[in-house]
């Protein structure tokens, strides 16, 4: 079984522009979780798509964002780049079905390193 | 606020000296305790979850455990391809329209030196 496929694995932007990455989940799963990397701040939360919907945000500004489609397949974005943008992209997936019973471990990609300039 | 704290920040070993790593967790209505290992330039690997105080799993050298309060991940007779870093991670209820996300704990890196 395939697992989550992140493209491309490294960026270089300047600042002010923006990027789109890219996440493929393992087959089957259809909630997609997006995480930022840093050494001092760690796993931090960006977004939670199941089923084309965004069911839950982190604390980043609106200049982040993503979308799901119908494949489960997901995007995130982020416009007007900052040099604290830079940092480890992580999608992760899990079969995450029901919110009420969210215990299903994530699956995460090897990520997209994202270096601002 | 939930929270996840995990110690130590970092661990040397010697290879064959078995240790522990702490998870300290504070979250309403425990959902569910996961550790990852995630190795340098690539995504963190899941390796156990633990659902109740006094669950118990084992991989290979690894062993986690469970109470209502912390978690501990033990390494028996660690070798140097088990050095790493260690994540906890919880879910958490963060609003949205469906409620949870996984915190995680800032890892514990693990160093085994042969």
């Amino acid at each position: 079984k395939a697992g989550v496929t992140q493209t491309p694995r490294y960026l270089i932007k300047t600042r002010g522009q923006q990027v789109t990455l890219s996440c493929s989940p393992i087959s089957g799963h259809r909630s997609v979780s997006w995480y930022q990397q840093t050494p001092g701040q760690g796993l931090q939360f960006l977004f939670e798509y199941f089923s084309e919907t965004q069911r839950n945000k982190g604390n980043f500004p609106g200049r982040f964002s993503g979308r799901q489609f119908s494949n489960s397949r997901s995007e995130m974005n982020v416009s007007t780049l900052e040099l604290g943008d830079s940092a480890l992209y992580l999608c992760a997936s899990s079969l995450g079905s029901d919110p009420s019973s969210y215990n299903s471990p994530l699956h995460f990609g090897n990520g997209t390193r994202l270096t601002v300039t | 606020e939930d929270q996840v704290t995990q110690s130590p920040e970092a661990l040397r070993l010697q290879e064959g000296e078995s240790s522990s790593l702490n998870c300290s967790y504070t979250v309403s209505g425990l959902r569910g305790l996961f550790w990852y290992r995630q190795d340098p330039g690539k995504g963190p690997e899941f390796l156990f979850t633990l659902y109740s105080a006094g669950e118990e799993k084992e991989k290979e050298r690894l062993k986690a455990t469970l109470t209502k309060k912390e978690s501990f991940l033990h390494i028996t007779a660690p070798k140097p391809e088990d050095s790493a870093t260690y994540l906890c991670a919880v879910p958490s209820r963060g609003g949205g329209t469906g409620g949870f996300k996984t915190i995680f704990g800032a890892g514990t890196r693990l160093f085994v030196k042969a």
